[in-house]
Protein backbone atom coordinates (compact mmCIF):
# COMPACT_ATOMS: atom_id res chain seq x y z
CA UNK A 1 0.00 0.00 0.00
CA UNK A 2 2.09 3.01 -1.29
CA UNK A 3 0.77 5.96 0.29
CA UNK A 4 2.81 8.19 -1.01
CA UNK A 5 3.52 8.21 -5.07
CA UNK A 6 5.88 10.12 -7.33
CA UNK A 7 4.50 8.75 -10.45
CA UNK A 8 7.18 10.49 -12.44
CA UNK A 9 10.80 8.46 -12.29
CA UNK A 10 12.57 11.36 -14.63
CA UNK A 11 12.09 14.76 -15.39
CA UNK A 12 14.62 16.79 -17.89
CA UNK A 13 14.33 20.70 -17.98
CA UNK A 14 16.82 23.45 -20.00
CA UNK A 15 18.96 24.88 -17.13
CA UNK A 16 17.42 28.18 -16.18
CA UNK A 17 13.85 27.08 -16.60
CA UNK A 18 11.17 25.93 -14.08
CA UNK A 19 11.45 22.36 -12.76
CA UNK A 20 8.01 21.02 -11.44
CA UNK A 21 8.25 18.02 -9.20
CA UNK A 22 4.91 16.16 -8.23
CA UNK A 23 3.73 13.82 -5.35
CA UNK A 24 0.42 12.30 -4.72
CA UNK A 25 -0.60 11.13 -1.27
CA UNK A 26 -3.29 9.19 -0.21
CA UNK A 27 -3.38 9.39 3.86
CA UNK A 28 -5.39 12.27 5.21
CA UNK A 29 -3.34 12.20 8.66
CA UNK A 30 0.14 13.49 7.27
CA UNK A 31 0.95 16.33 9.09
CA UNK A 32 4.01 17.32 7.05
CA UNK A 33 5.52 17.26 3.99
CA UNK A 34 9.37 17.16 3.28
CA UNK A 35 11.39 16.87 -0.23
CA UNK A 36 14.91 15.69 0.32
CA UNK A 37 17.30 15.36 -2.79
CA UNK A 38 19.79 12.58 -3.60
CA UNK A 39 22.89 12.53 -5.50
CA UNK A 40 24.62 9.06 -6.08
CA UNK A 41 26.72 7.54 -3.37
CA UNK A 42 25.50 10.17 -1.27
CA UNK A 43 22.27 9.39 1.75
CA UNK A 44 18.95 11.93 1.18
CA UNK A 45 19.68 15.61 2.42
CA UNK A 46 16.55 17.28 3.69
CA UNK A 47 15.78 20.46 1.20
CA UNK A 48 12.28 22.18 2.35
CA UNK A 49 9.27 21.61 4.11
CA UNK A 50 5.52 22.31 4.72
CA UNK A 51 3.17 22.28 7.12
CA UNK A 52 -0.25 20.40 6.55
CA UNK A 53 -1.47 23.60 8.12
CA UNK A 54 0.20 25.77 4.75
CA UNK A 55 -0.25 25.75 0.95
CA UNK A 56 2.71 26.96 -0.05
CA UNK A 57 6.35 27.42 1.70
CA UNK A 58 9.40 28.78 -0.03
CA UNK A 59 13.17 29.00 0.22
CA UNK A 60 15.52 30.47 -2.14
CA UNK A 61 15.01 28.90 -5.14
CA UNK A 62 12.60 26.24 -3.90
CA UNK A 63 8.89 26.41 -3.22
CA UNK A 64 6.71 23.80 -2.11
CA UNK A 65 3.26 24.10 -2.41
CA UNK A 66 0.28 21.69 -1.11
CA UNK A 67 -3.64 21.38 -2.31
CA UNK A 68 -5.13 19.25 0.39
CA UNK A 69 -8.08 18.64 -1.49
CA UNK A 70 -6.34 16.72 -3.88
CA UNK A 71 -3.95 15.65 -1.73
CA UNK A 72 -1.25 16.75 -4.18
CA UNK A 73 2.11 18.67 -3.33
CA UNK A 74 4.57 19.72 -5.53
CA UNK A 75 8.45 21.15 -5.85
CA UNK A 76 9.46 24.16 -7.75
CA UNK A 77 13.01 24.95 -8.65
CA UNK A 78 13.58 28.46 -10.50
CA UNK A 79 15.84 28.88 -12.20
CA UNK A 80 17.01 25.14 -12.45
CA UNK A 81 20.93 25.03 -12.14
CA UNK A 82 23.07 21.91 -13.23
CA UNK A 83 23.64 21.08 -9.80
CA UNK A 84 20.34 20.50 -8.81
CA UNK A 85 20.57 17.23 -11.36
CA UNK A 86 19.19 14.52 -8.36
CA UNK A 87 16.78 12.46 -7.16
CA UNK A 88 14.28 14.13 -5.09
CA UNK A 89 12.15 11.83 -2.60
CA UNK A 90 8.92 13.49 -1.30
CA UNK A 91 8.07 12.56 2.43
CA UNK A 92 4.97 12.84 4.27
CA UNK A 93 5.73 12.69 8.26
CA UNK A 94 2.57 10.96 10.55
CA UNK A 95 2.29 9.94 14.50
CA UNK A 96 3.39 6.14 14.69
CA UNK A 97 2.64 6.36 18.37
CA UNK A 98 2.88 8.74 21.64
CA UNK A 99 5.67 10.99 20.18
CA UNK A 100 7.34 9.24 17.47
CA UNK A 101 6.82 10.54 13.92
CA UNK A 102 7.46 8.16 10.96
CA UNK A 103 7.97 9.44 7.72
CA UNK A 104 7.06 7.76 4.62
CA UNK A 105 8.78 8.21 1.32
CA UNK A 106 7.72 7.99 -2.41
CA UNK A 107 9.78 6.38 -4.73
CA UNK A 108 11.63 9.57 -5.99
CA UNK A 109 11.80 11.37 -9.50
CA UNK A 110 15.29 11.54 -10.87
CA UNK A 111 15.42 15.51 -12.38
CA UNK A 112 18.59 16.57 -15.02
CA UNK A 113 18.99 20.09 -15.65
CA UNK A 114 20.79 20.31 -19.25
CA UNK A 115 23.11 23.12 -19.38
CA UNK B 1 28.92 15.26 5.07
CA UNK B 2 25.85 14.85 7.02
CA UNK B 3 28.03 13.50 10.12
CA UNK B 4 26.22 9.92 10.28
CA UNK B 5 28.65 7.18 9.49
CA UNK B 6 27.46 3.98 8.09
CA UNK B 7 30.04 1.01 7.60
CA UNK B 8 31.05 -0.74 5.66
CA UNK B 9 29.93 0.61 2.15
CA UNK B 10 29.65 -2.51 0.06
CA UNK B 11 28.70 -6.00 1.47
CA UNK B 12 28.13 -9.01 -1.01
CA UNK B 13 27.36 -12.47 0.14
CA UNK B 14 26.02 -15.45 -0.59
CA UNK B 15 21.82 -16.57 0.21
CA UNK B 16 21.26 -17.92 4.00
CA UNK B 17 24.17 -16.04 5.51
CA UNK B 18 23.94 -13.46 8.21
CA UNK B 19 25.14 -9.49 8.35
CA UNK B 20 25.52 -6.76 10.09
CA UNK B 21 25.24 -3.24 9.21
CA UNK B 22 26.89 -0.63 11.79
CA UNK B 23 25.90 3.39 11.92
CA UNK B 24 27.25 5.92 13.95
CA UNK B 25 24.58 8.58 14.53
CA UNK B 26 25.54 12.33 14.47
CA UNK B 27 27.51 13.90 17.83
CA UNK B 28 24.12 14.32 19.94
CA UNK B 29 21.82 12.78 18.17
CA UNK B 30 20.18 10.37 19.94
CA UNK B 31 17.40 8.61 17.50
CA UNK B 32 18.78 6.14 14.82
CA UNK B 33 16.16 5.09 12.09
CA UNK B 34 16.93 2.59 9.49
CA UNK B 35 15.65 2.41 5.72
CA UNK B 36 15.23 -0.05 3.04
CA UNK B 37 15.63 1.09 -0.41
CA UNK B 38 15.35 -2.01 -3.16
CA UNK B 39 15.75 -1.26 -6.63
CA UNK B 40 12.94 1.87 -8.26
CA UNK B 41 11.61 1.69 -4.40
CA UNK B 42 11.67 4.46 -2.26
CA UNK B 43 12.89 4.21 1.51
CA UNK B 44 10.83 1.84 3.46
CA UNK B 45 11.03 2.54 7.38
CA UNK B 46 12.46 -0.40 9.11
CA UNK B 47 12.92 0.34 12.42
CA UNK B 48 13.89 3.51 14.75
CA UNK B 49 15.57 3.76 18.76
CA UNK B 50 15.40 6.22 20.69
CA UNK B 51 18.40 6.03 23.38
CA UNK B 52 18.82 2.72 23.31
CA UNK B 53 15.32 1.86 23.63
CA UNK B 54 13.33 0.64 20.32
CA UNK B 55 10.71 3.43 19.74
CA UNK B 56 8.84 2.92 16.80
CA UNK B 57 8.87 -0.41 14.24
CA UNK B 58 8.00 -0.01 10.63
CA UNK B 59 7.93 -3.25 7.87
CA UNK B 60 10.61 -5.03 9.44
CA UNK B 61 10.99 -8.69 8.74
CA UNK B 62 11.00 -10.92 11.55
CA UNK B 63 14.73 -12.34 9.95
CA UNK B 64 16.12 -9.12 10.70
CA UNK B 65 16.58 -7.11 13.93
CA UNK B 66 18.65 -3.96 15.24
CA UNK B 67 19.83 -2.52 18.51
CA UNK B 68 20.96 0.41 19.64
CA UNK B 69 23.97 0.83 22.14
CA UNK B 70 25.31 2.73 25.18
CA UNK B 71 27.25 4.85 22.95
CA UNK B 72 24.40 5.30 20.81
CA UNK B 73 25.73 3.19 17.89
CA UNK B 74 23.52 0.76 15.75
CA UNK B 75 23.61 -2.45 14.17
CA UNK B 76 21.46 -4.00 12.24
CA UNK B 77 21.36 -7.86 11.75
CA UNK B 78 19.90 -9.03 8.96
CA UNK B 79 19.86 -13.01 8.79
CA UNK B 80 18.86 -15.87 6.26
CA UNK B 81 19.14 -13.69 3.32
CA UNK B 82 17.52 -13.96 0.25
CA UNK B 83 18.06 -13.08 -3.65
CA UNK B 84 15.19 -9.95 -2.55
CA UNK B 85 17.01 -8.55 0.57
CA UNK B 86 19.61 -7.26 -1.65
CA UNK B 87 18.95 -3.41 -1.35
CA UNK B 88 20.67 -0.13 -0.15
CA UNK B 89 20.25 0.31 3.90
CA UNK B 90 20.29 3.82 5.07
CA UNK B 91 20.53 4.97 8.70
CA UNK B 92 19.61 8.42 9.28
CA UNK B 93 19.80 10.07 12.71
CA UNK B 94 17.99 13.25 14.49
CA UNK B 95 17.89 14.90 17.87
CA UNK B 96 14.84 13.55 19.52
CA UNK B 97 13.27 11.46 17.28
CA UNK B 98 10.08 13.33 17.87
CA UNK B 99 9.90 14.48 14.25
CA UNK B 100 12.85 16.62 14.29
CA UNK B 101 14.84 16.58 11.23
CA UNK B 102 16.37 13.44 9.80
CA UNK B 103 20.32 13.28 9.10
CA UNK B 104 20.88 10.50 6.62
CA UNK B 105 24.23 8.60 6.02
CA UNK B 106 25.68 7.57 2.89
CA UNK B 107 23.98 4.23 2.96
CA UNK B 108 25.23 0.20 3.17
CA UNK B 109 25.08 -1.26 -0.64
CA UNK B 110 24.04 -5.11 0.43
CA UNK B 111 24.32 -7.40 -2.70
CA UNK B 112 23.39 -11.04 -2.12
CA UNK B 113 24.32 -13.79 -4.19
Amino acid sequence: DQQVKQNSPSLSVQEGRISILNCDYTNSMFDYFLWYKKYPAEGPTFLISISSIKDKNEDGRFTVFLNKSAKHLSLHIVPSQPGDSAVYFCAARWISSGSARQLTFGSGTQLTVLP
Amino acid sequence: DSGVTQTPKHLITATGQRVTLRCSPRSGDLSVYWYQQSLDQGLQFLIQYYNGEERAKGNILERFSAQQFPDLHSELNLSSLELGDSALYFCASSVTGGGDEQFFGPGTRLTVL
